[in-house]
């Protein structure tokens, strides 16, 4: 069965120093790895994904995540946190083998950014 | 304007009604699905459709029914059946094997 693992309920980071929010995943196939990130009473928003190719994907806001297959990890980091960074974060995995097929997120990481 | 319309954004149930969320995508996508969240919980799928007329269950779909008799629409049903059912319900839709994009969100209180 497809799962993912956010270990961090909450993240702190000081403005302008790099931040990295942790996922794991397991699945039986190929996994197809997604980051998005929600703001108060809002649906989510896209942020990067993985499908296949450079391990290190790059996406919006200044954000990248590093695929790593033998430790089935995902990270999510910036180089230079912002204060408007701080949301709530999910990783989400989908079976890559799969037409379609569920689609599993974490139980999310509240990233904090203090000034 | 493309995307993913979810009504009403606020509703109010009293115990032992049904209700139906509402869900319409106009960016032609296959997939559709409906998560619930709850504070501390992330999203947990409740159903999920890859076609029209046919859709599978999540992991918790005890007290809810879908439909997909047209490929922009997954209406969700709560029924009285589901004993807990105040949290915010979120629908998205995906491309085969893409990302998805999600509606606004319907928070749903139970009074």
């Amino acid at each position: 069965a497809q799962s993912v693992a956010q270990p961090e309920d909450q993240v702190n980071v000081a403005e302008g120093n790099p931040l990295t929010v942790k996922c794991t995943y397991s699945v039986s196939g190929n996994p197809y790895l997604f980051w998005y990130v929600q703001y108060p009473n809002r649906g989510l928003q896209f942020l990067l994904k993985y499908i296949t190719g450079d391990n290190l994907v790059k996406g919006s806001y200044g954000f990248e995540a590093e695929f790593n297959k033998s430790q089935t990890s995902f990270h999510l980091k910036k180089p230079s946190a912002l204060v408007s960074d701080s949301a709530l974060y999910f990783c989400a995995v989908r079976e890559g083998n799969n037409q379609g097929g569920k689609l599993i997120f974490g139980q999310g990481t509240e990233l904090s950014v203090k000034p | 304007d493309g995307g993913i319309t979810q009504s009403p954004k606020y509703l109010f149930r009293k115990e032992g009604q049904n209700v139906t969320l509402s869900c319409e995508q106009n960016l032609n996508h296959d997939a559709m699905y409906w998560y619930r969240q709850d504070p501390g919980q992330g999203l947990r799928l409740i159903y999920y459709s890859q076609i029209v007329n046919d859709f599978q269950k999540g992991d918790i779909a005890e007290g809810y029914s879908v439909s997909r008799e047209k490929k922009e629409s997954f209406p969700l049903t709560v029924t009285s059946a589901q004993k807990n059912p105040t949290a915010f319900y979120l629908c998205a839709s995906s491309p085969t094997r893409s990302e998805a994009f999600f509606g606004q969100g319907t928070r749903l209180t139970v009074v």
